[in-house]
């Protein structure tokens, strides 16, 4: 079975540095998608940003970029320049086929807080 | 513009009574899904529908009912055989067989009391 594991519940940042989250996944399929979604105090869940297994190139979306690992299932999400605005739980989630039908499966969660 | 639209925002349900909670999207998009999220335990699939008459359950269906009569509308029902339905529940919808992600709505907080 498709599982997502953050092993980090929460982390801290000071504004204007470097942060990254961590996410293991485990698959046995070849070809499959992974993303970032945010979830701000209002609990309106955001995409971040998404990345496709087939692409070697890691996916950027401005102060955004990812560390795909594939070999490793790891997929990190690096946060340049922290701002106020970034703090929130950060969900990592991979795109399952089971039984046909495809469905999010998401980890755990990290909680991110910006120091100003 | 275009969403997904949950109702209510907050809701309370007595020990034993059963509730609906709503979700209207006007995406045109195929998949609706539901997702329970507790602390601690991110989102947990309850149910979801690629078609319009046609359901699948999740990882967590037991207590839970829902129906797909059209496109746009995907209710929710927690029945009183959901011994622990106090949670934030969020539905979702996908277009066809695109990966860009899924939308969410905002969400119902659901408090027994």
């Amino acid at each position: 079975a498709q599982t997502v594991t953050q092993s980090q519940p929460e982390m801290s940042v000071q504004e204007a540095e470097t942060v990254t989250l961590s996410c293991t996944y485990d698959t046995s399929e070849s070809d499959y998608y992974l993303f970032w979604y945010k979830q701000p105090p209002s609990r309106q869940m955001i995409l971040v940003i998404r990345q496709e297994a087939y692409k070697q190139q890691n996916a950027t979306e401005n102060r955004f970029s990812v560390n795909f690992q594939k070999a490793a299932k790891s997929f990190s999400l690096k946060i340049s320049d922290s701002q106020l605005g970034d703090a929130a739980m950060y969900f990592c989630a991979y795109r399952a086929i089971i039984q046909g039908a495809q469905k999010l499966v998401f980890g755990q969660g990290t909680r991110l807080t910006i120091n100003p | 513009d275009g969403g997904i639209t949950q109702s209510p925002k907050y809701l309370f349900r007595k020990e034993g009574q059963n509730v609906t909670l709503s979700c209207e999207q006007n995406l045109n998009h195929d998949a609706m899904y539901w997702y329970r999220q507790d602390p601690g335990q991110g989102l947990r699939l309850i149910y979801y529908s690629q078609i319009v008459n046609d359901f699948q359950k999740g990882d967590i269906a037991e207590g839970y009912s829902v129906s797909r009569e059209k496109k746009e509308s995907f209710p929710l029902t927690v029945t009183s055989a959901q011994k622990n339905p106090t949670a934030f529940y969020l539905c979702a919808t996908r277009q066809g067989a695109q990966n860009y992600g899924y939308t969410f709505g905002s969400g119902t907080r659901l408090t027994v009391v």
